[in-house]
């Protein structure tokens, strides 16, 4: 079965520091989004990117917060000056088309842990 | 504001039993509505997409329940299993500018004991 794979699945950085987090959607998939989820609390909205460009953004995503689809197949996060406060899990989902209903699956990755130290 | 809550925050049940979690939302315009299962420290998976016009939706013992009126929905987990133990996060997608924006809740962080 296909899937959004993810790397690294662990990074550990100190604060100041620059990280790219990397995914790799389904193939077929034309919809790519990042979300994070700090420890203990829910999923947020990062951003979501479509023909190559980003169609929206949250407050979250900020000056410090880039995202790029550099070839056919990666989509990668960055985040230039990592802070304390950046440390969470943070997904990677991806789908195929939105049908006039919206329902088109949303399949999600198992997630990059950043640490801020 | 675009909001959804779920309710409990968490429960705990034996294993063999059913159990029912919440979930009500403020989301508008709305176009569907899809509950996924979270294991601890995984991806969401999803269970059910429910649209407007669809008022409950089976997934094996996973059966989702969905009042556009009254802008609740419900899933409903019969004879559970260890394997059930995880979060439930409910999502509510928005209709916005030809795109769509998937709001999370919370969450129900589920437990079944032996």
């Amino acid at each position: 079965e296909p899937e959004v794979t993810q790397t690294p699945s662990h990074q550990v950085t100190q604060m100041g520091q620059e990280v790219i987090l990397r995914c790799v959607p389904i193939s077929n998939h034309l919809y790519f989004y990042w979300y994070r989820q700090i420890l203990g609390q829910k999923v947020e909205f990062l951003v979501s990117f479509y023909n190559n460009e980003i169609s929206e953004k949250s407050e979250i995503f900020d000056d410090q917060f880039s995202v790029e689809r550099p070839d056919g197949s990666n989509f990668t996060l960055k985040i230039r000056s990592t802070k304390l406060e950046d440390s969470a899990m943070y997904f990677c989902a991806s789908n195929k088309r939105l049908d006039y209903r919206g329902t088109g699956e949303l399949f999600f990755g198992e997630g990059s842990r950043l640490t801020v130290l | 504001k675009n909001q959804v809550e779920q309710s409990p925050q968490s429960l705990i049940i034996l294993e063999g039993k059913n159990c029912t979690l919440q979930c009500n939302y403020t989301v508008s315009p709305f176009s569907n509505l899809r509950w996924y299962k979270q294991d601890t420290g995984r991806g969401p998976v999803s269970l059910t997409i429910m649209t407007f016009s669809e008022n409950t939706k089976s997934n094996g013992r996973y059966t989702a329940t969905l009042d556009a009126d009254t802008k609740q929905s419900s899933l409903h987990i019969t004879a559970s299993q260890l394997s059930d133990s995880a979060s439930y996060i409910c999502v509510v997608s928005a209709a916005t500018s030809g795109t769509y924006k998937y709001i999370f809740g919370t969450g129900t962080r589920l437990k079944v004991l032996a």
